[in-house]
């Protein structure tokens, strides 16, 4: 089974960095999902890391250590269409993707 | 191409009736998976379906059924809806690629009173 913890909330202005933290503790580790989810919308994928490292997509970049059980994503020159949730999600097998609550960012003129 | 669609958009049901949530992909994905999402608590998976022909359980499958007939539709089916149905339903595909990431429908909000 999955245990997966991030923060409930963040708050950050426009134009700044906020990094998302998540830990997980699994048995059979096989990939982490980052998406995104506005408000009354799907969520919609971001970003897959399953080895150690740092991937980076434009403004969001994504880290994996799995001996930490760690990921953070990094969101960099917020904007307020950033603002939404932030859902991370660990796969353990071949299918199945288990979900952290997610995190609601807030951006802020 | 539409991608992921689910229907009825939103519903209010009456407890203890019966009612199916519709999904359907046309993007010839295999694997299909069905999430509830509550306040709190994020996306739970309820059941899934690897490929056409098989369906399994995930972490809260209790009072839900599914079938998956063909590639393309996985209806989810409450036999006797109860008040903590209550929930937003996603449906959602996965390409079977390396990533293998997985495509989330609308969402259908169901209300049981």
């Amino acid at each position: 089974g999955q245990n997966i913890d991030q923060p409930t909330e963040m708050t950050a202005t426009e134009g700044a960095i906020v990094q998302i933290n998540c830990t997980y503790q699994t048995s059979g580790f096989n990939g982490l999902f980052w998406y995104q989810q506005h408000a009354g919308e799907a969520p919609t994928f971001l970003s897959y890391n399953v080895l150690d490292g740092l991937e980076e997509k434009g403004r969001f970049s994504s880290f994996l250590s799995r001996s930490k059980g760690y990921s953070y994503l990094l969101l960099k020159e917020l904007q307020m269409k950033d603002s939404a949730s932030y859902l991370c999600a660990v796969r353990e097998g071949d299918y199945k993707l288990s979900f952290g609550a997610g995190t609601t960012v807030t951006v802020r003129a | 191409i539409a991608g992921i669609t689910q229907a009825p958009t939103s519903q209010i049901l009456a407890a203890g009736r019966r009612m199916t949530l519709r999904c359907t992909q046309d993007m010839r994905h295999n694997a299909m998976y069905w999430y509830r999402q509550d306040l709190g608590l994020g996306l739970r998976l309820i059941h899934y379906s690897n490929t056409a022909g098989t369906t399994g359980k995930g972490e809260v499958p209790d009072g839900y059924s599914v079938s998956r007939a063909n590639t393309d539709d996985f209806p989810l089916t409450l036999a006797s809806a109860v008040p903590s149905q209550t929930s937003v339903y996603f449906c959602a595909s996965s390409d079977g690629r390396e990533a293998d990431t997985q495509y989330f429908g609308p969402g259908t909000r169901l209300t049981v009173l």
